[in-house]
C-alpha cells in the first residue's frame, strides 16, 4: 500500500562519511523530487527528475548526487558528509499534466551527522 | 524575489473553534496555491488547491480563500478537533516549475 517509501528512516553517521538514501514510488508517477527540511522546518527543493532526466538542480553542493535508475526510483548519494547536512530529507513524486499537480511525499529520512 | 510567507508563530485554539491560518505572497501572482498538512515525523500531505479565479474552495471542514488584491490566502478549519493539530504549509509552483513552500504554521487544538 505504501505510495512513496524511503530508506532508511534514520541515519546517524560521522563527518566525512559517504551515505545514500533510497526512494521508491508505486504511484506510476513520472516526476520525483528530493527536498531538505532544516531544523526550522523550512522545506526546500533540491532536485527533480522527470522520466529519469534531471530537470531541477538547485544550488546544492556537488557532494550531493541524485540518481534515477528508472521512473519509480530516485536515490540520493551524499559524499564527505558535513555537520550542516543534518536535516530531514524528503522524497516526493507527482504526475505531470494533472489538474492539481500535487506532490506525494515519503516519510522522510532523518540524517544526523556527528 | 518571489516570497511566500506564513505566520511562523504557533496557533493555539480550543476544540470546536474555527482555526484561521494565513499565507501571504509578494512580488508575483501565482496562478494557484496549494495547502499541505504535515504531522510530526511524516511528510506533507496535499489537502487543497485554489486557483486565482476562485474566491473560495471547500472540502469537508476545510475552507480556503484566495484574495489576489491582498495577495493572501486564508485556510480555515471549522469545528476544529485535537486531531487537526499539525503544521499546515502553503505552496505554489514558481515559473521554474519548483514547488516553493511557506515556512508553515503549527496548529494546536486543545480539548
Amino acid at each position: 500500500d505504501t505510495a512513496v517509501s524511503q530508506t532508511p528512516k534514520y541515519l546517524v553517521t560521522q563527518m566525512g562519511n559517504d551515505k545514500s538514501i533510497k526512494c521508491e514510488q508505486n504511484l506510476g508517477h513520472d516526476t520525483m523530487y528530493w527536498y531538505k527540511q532544516d531544523s526550522k522546518k523550512f522545506l526546500k527543493i533540491m532536485f527533480s527528475y522527470n522520466n529519469k532526466e534531471l530537470i531541477i538542480n538547485e544550488t546544492v553542493p556537488n557532494r550531493f548526487s541524485p540518481k534515477s535508475p528508472d521512473k519509480a526510483h530516485l536515490n540520493l548519494h551524499i559524499n564527505s558528509l558535513e555537520l550542516g547536512d543534518s536535516a530531514v530529507y524528503f522524497c516526493a513524486s507527482s504526475l505531470s499534466g494533472t489538474t492539481y499537480n500535487e506532490q506525494f511525499f515519503g516519510p522522510g529520512t532523518r540524517l544526523t551527522v556527528l | 524575489s518571489q516570497k511566500i510567507e506564513q505566520n511562523s508563530e504557533a496557533l493555539n485554539i480550543q476544540e470546536g473553534k474555527t482555526a484561521t491560518l494565513t499565507c501571504n505572497y509578494t512580488n508575483y501572482s501565482p496562478a494557484y496555491l496549494q495547502w499541505y498538512r504535515q504531522d510530526p515525523g511524516r511528510g506533507p500531505v496535499f489537502l487543497l488547491l485554489i486557483r486565482e479565479n476562485e474566491k473560495e474552495k471547500r472540502k469537508e471542514r476545510l475552507k480556503v480563500t484566495f484574495d489576489t488584491t491582498l495577495k493572501q490566502s486564508l485556510f480555515h478549519i471549522t469545528a476544529s478537533q485535537p486531531a487537526d493539530s499539525a503544521t499546515y504549509l502553503c505552496a505554489h509552483y514558481n515559473q521554474g516549475g519548483k514547488l516553493i513552500f511557506g515556512q508553515g504554521t503549527e496548529l494546536s487544538v486543545k480539548p
